[in-house]
Parts: C-alpha cells; structure tokens; sequence
C-alpha cells in the first residue's frame, strides 16, 4: 500500500519568504508527528497530532512555526519568515494508535 | 534527554557481525530501531517493549534491558545492503508519543 508522501520533495526559499510543506499519512492512521533533521543528526521532534488535535508542539522552535491538520488526515508544516538556520530536512511520520511509525521521504528546506 | 548512541561509526567486511548500542538516563517504555540510508527516509526495523523483550528480523535482532534502561541492535552475517545510519527512538511515556533519537551510528559494510 502507499506510505506517507510529502511535498515538496526540495524547496528553496529565500530568507524571510513564508513556506508551506505538506504531508498525507497513510490512510486510517491515526497519529502524525513532524520532525527535522540536520545533516548528521537524528530526527528532532518538532509537534505531533492525534487525528485533528495538536497534543504537543513543544519541539517548535519559535513561533514562526505552526503546523494543522484540520480534518485529521493531511498535515501542513508552516514556516513563516524563513531563516537560515531552519534549514534541514523535515520529516513526517504516521502511526496507527500505539505502533510504530512510519516516516515520509522528508522535504529538504535550503534557506537562502 | 537524549539517548547516547555507540559506537559513532564503524565499517565491516561483508560476514562480520556488529553491536549498537543506545543507553538513556530515564527510565523507558519503549526502544525502536530505525535504519535510513543516505538522502532516504528512516526505515522502521524493530520495536521493544518495556518489560526487557527480545526480537529477531532475518539476520537482525535487538535486546532491551529495562534496568539498564539500555538496548542493543545486532547485526550478523552483514551484508552490503546494511550500510546506512542505524538510530535508536526511545519513548518514555505509554507508547504512541513522539520519540526522542540518539545521534545515529554509521554502519559501513564493505566486499
């Protein structure tokens, strides 16, 4: 079956422009969680949601993030004013209730 | 509080067996194991459970040790295709919470 897709794949933007990064889970699951990844590093959590609900967005780093998933299904990641330093790959995952999860191909954000 | 990885890195000649490892300070619920390669999304491989379990997947298989608060990742007979970045997720909560990885060990698998 299909996994999680996200897009853009790639995404340039100069600094200060607003992006937006999309990702469809796979159908029926029922938790999503977005995190970023620099060269090198681990996955770092950023927010997740259960269905519509935004549980937990601790791991956003200022407020020019904010992220939605308003009808429980697709997920979109905004970065407002974009910088340099938030440049790295992004990441989604989907789990169905209480498994493990799943990661999408990621976008990778090059801040200009 | 992240989880400590080792080794960092290491390379192995096709056949040969590895061990990584990933300790936490905090107590866990669960250890997962993902492996990504170069430019690709992490795979999922395994994931253990509290009350100290062990699990196998063709030539790879895992152990957590619950007091230890530690899990290990073995990989036997390696092949070429196991080259990637293996990390560990650890979950301290009940499960289906975000996880927090270690900083990944390098595994290089050379003829």
């Amino acid at each position: 079956g299909a996994g999680v897709s996200q897009s853009p794949r790639y995404k340039v933007a100069k600094r200060g422009q607003d992006v937006a990064l999309r990702c469809d889970p796979i159908s029926g699951h029922v938790s999503l969680f977005w995190y970023q990844q620099a060269l090198g590093q681990g996955p770092e959590f950023l927010t997740y949601f259960q269905n519509e609900a935004q549980l937990d967005k601790s791991g956003l780093p200022s407020d020019r993030f904010f992220a939605e998933r308003p009808e429980g299904s697709v997920s979109t990641l905004k970065i407002q004013r974009t910088q340099q330093e938030d440049s790295a790959v992004y990441l989604c995952a989907s789990s169905p209730y209480y498994n493990e999860q799943f990661f999408g191909p990621g976008t990778r954000l090059t801040v200009l | 509080q992240q989880p400590v990885q080792s080794p960092q890195a290491v390379i192995l000649r096709e056949g040969e067996d590895a061990v990584i490892n990933c300790s936490s300070s905090k107590a866990l619920y669960s250890v997962h194991w993902y492996r990504q390669k170069h430019g690709e999304a992490p795979v999922f491989l395994m994931i253990l459970l509290k009350g100290g379990e062990q699990k196998g997947h063709e030539k790879i298989s895992a152990s957590f040790n619950e007091k230890k608060q530690q899990s290990s990742l073995y990989l036997t007979a390696s092949q070429l295709s196991y080259s990637g970045t293996y990390f560990c997720g650890t979950d301290i909560y009940s499960g289906n919470t975000p996880l927090v990885f270690g900083k990944g060990t390098r595994l290089s698998v050379i003829a």
